[in-house]
């Protein structure tokens, strides 16, 4: 497909995991993103996964690549209700814009 | 400390009217785009200028301009507004060129709401 895709909820509990999946469009992108967007916020990095590694682990994030089916997951280990945001995975195309999928809310209960 | 700045932050107006929105950045950065995030939360890269000139165009219409008067600043014109430009709008910028990431730094976005 065209898009960049991901789930658009994921509910979670506070001290659980949460997994957040994306599919991304083109096997060439050197770079793949994780941005978090916190209500009324703007954009901030999260992390990024060099195309050539397969898994980056920072803190309690974990990103996992998957060349061959163009996947890539970011995982939250131990949430907090401060992790509630829309994470968005993005990719770098051909110049230098940033592909967007249409985020995922992560909502965390205590 | 502001990496990227936007201004206005909220900006309501009437259909048919025109109006600006600026940005600013003082990291140095040579790339500066705009994105547009709608309702659901999509976010669509609009633009992106590379030291002044324009690199990128996606399908918008062309009531939007772009303007960059130097390196640090990329403003956004809008003619004619409609209903349907109601939306939150990013300013960000990189350093391309170089190895690495080439990160985007966001602005905190302007909302912009057509009545």
């Amino acid at each position: 497909g065209e898009d960049v895709e991901q789930s658009l909820f994921l509910s979670v509990r506070e001290g659980d995991s949460s997994v957040i999946n994306c599919t991304y469009t083109d096997s060439s992108s050197t770079y793949l993103y994780w941005y978090k967007q916190e209500p009324g916020a703007g954009l901030q990095l999260l992390t990024y996964i060099f195309s050539n590694m397969d898994m980056k682990q920072d803190q309690r994030l974990t990103v996992l690549l998957n060349k061959k089916d163009k996947h890539l997951s970011l995982r939250i280990a131990d949430t907090q209700t401060g992790d509630s945001a829309i994470y968005f995975c993005a990719e770098r195309q051909a110049g230098t814009a940033l592909i967007f999928g249409k985020g995922t809310t992560l909502s965390v209960s205590s | 400390d502001t990496a990227v700045s936007q201004t206005p932050k909220y900006l309501v107006t009437q259909m048919g009217n025109d109006k600006s929105i600026k940005c600013e950045q003082n990291l140095g950065h040579d790339t500066m785009y705009w994105y547009k995030q709608d309702s659901k939360k999509f976010l669509k890269i609009m633009f992106s200028y590379n030291n002044k000139e324009l690199i990128i165009n996606e399908t918008v219409p062309n009531r939007f301009s772009p303007k960059s008067p130097d390196k640090a600043h990329l403003n956004l014109h809008i003619n004619s507004l409609e209903l349907g430009d109601s939306a939150v709008y990013f300013c960000a910028s990189s350093q391309v060129g170089q190895a690495g990431p080439n990160e985007q730094f966001f602005g905190p976005g302007t909302r912009l709401t057509v009545l």
